[in-house]
C-alpha cells in the first residue's frame, strides 16, 4: 500500500519568514496530493492540492511542488503570519475513484510574532 | 465542512461498554471515512464505505464496526473490544459536491468526536 513520510515534525519560524513542509510517497499510482490544515480541536480543512500532471500551483501565499519522478512533494508558505501556526497533513491518493487517501503525520507549524 | 456533522462532540465510555458515534453529511457523497487521530499523530484510517450496503476495513479497524444503510449516514462503533479507544475521531466524505468546484477524491471533514474513557 502507500506510505507517506513527512518531514519536519515541528517546524518554528519567526513572522514574516518562509516555512517549507516537505513529503515523499512510495506508490507511483498515486496522482492526487491535498494538502490538510488543522488547527488546534478542530477539523482538518484542504488548503491546496495538486495533481500529477501539474509541477506546481499556487494560491497566494501558498504553493505547492510536485516531483513525480522523485515522489515528492513540499507545500511552501512565505510571509507567513501568526495565524499559520498549525498542524499541516499532506496526504497522497489515487484521483479518479473513492480510494482512500494515505495521511502523513502531519507538522506542527509555529510563527512566532 | 459545513455540510458534515458529527455527534456528540464528546463521549465517555465506561469499561465493557459500546459507544456509537454518529456522522451524517448531506453533501450527496457517496464515500464516506471513518479516521482516528491520537496526539501527535496523524490520521489512520479506521473504515470506509465508498457505497451503500457496503464498507471496507482500514488500518486499524479491530475493536470497531459501522454500517453503511443510508448514503447520509455513516455510524461508528466502538467496541469493547477496543482496551484503547481515548482518541478524537473524525468522519470525512468525498464525492461529486454539488455547486462545488473541486475533484471528487477531496475529502471534506466533520467537526470530531472526542472519546474518553471513564
Amino acid at each position: 500500500g502507500e506510505n507517506v513520510e513527512q518531514h519536519p515534525s515541528t517546524l518554528s519560524v519567526q513572522e514574516g519568514d518562509s516555512a517549507v513542509i516537505k513529503c515523499t510517497y512510495s506508490d507511483s499510482a498515486s496522482n492526487y496530493f491535498p494538502w490538510y490544515k488543522q488547527e488546534l480541536g478542530k477539523r482538518p480543512q484542504l488548503i491546496i492540492d495538486i495533481r500529477s500532471n501539474v509541477g506546481e500551483k499556487k494560491d497566494q501565499r501558498i504553493a505547492v511542488t510536485l516531483n513525480k519522478t522523485a515522489k515528492h512533494f513540499s507545500l511552501h508558505i512565505t510571509e507567513t503570519q501568526p495565524e499559520d501556526s498549525a498542524v499541516y497533513f499532506c496526504a497522497a491518493s489515487w484521483a479518479g475513484g473513492y480510494q482512500k487517501v494515505t495521511f502523513g503525520i502531519g507538522t506542527k507549524l509555529q510563527v512566532i510574532p | 465542512d459545513g455540510g458534515i456533522t458529527q455527534s456528540p462532540k464528546y463521549l465517555f465510555r465506561k469499561e465493557g461498554q459500546n459507544v456509537t458515534l454518529s456522522c451524517e453529511q448531506n453533501l450527496n457523497h457517496d464515500a464516506m471515512y471513518w479516521y482516528r487521530q491520537d496526539p501527535g499523530q496523524g490520521l489512520r484510517l479506521i473504515y470506509y464505505s465508498q457505497i451503500v450496503n457496503d464498507f471496507q476495513k482500514g488500518d486499524i479497524a479491530e475493536g470497531y464496526s459501522v454500517s453503511r444503510e443510508k448514503k447520509e449516514s455513516f455510524p461508528l462503533t466502538v467496541t469493547s473490544a477496543q482496551k484503547n479507544p481515548t482518541a478524537f475521531y473524525l468522519c470525512a466524505s468525498s464525492g461529486k459536491t454539488s455547486g462545488r468546484a473541486g475533484p471528487q477524491e477531496t475529502q471534506y471533514f466533520g467537526p470530531g468526536t472526542r472519546l474518553l474513557v471513564l
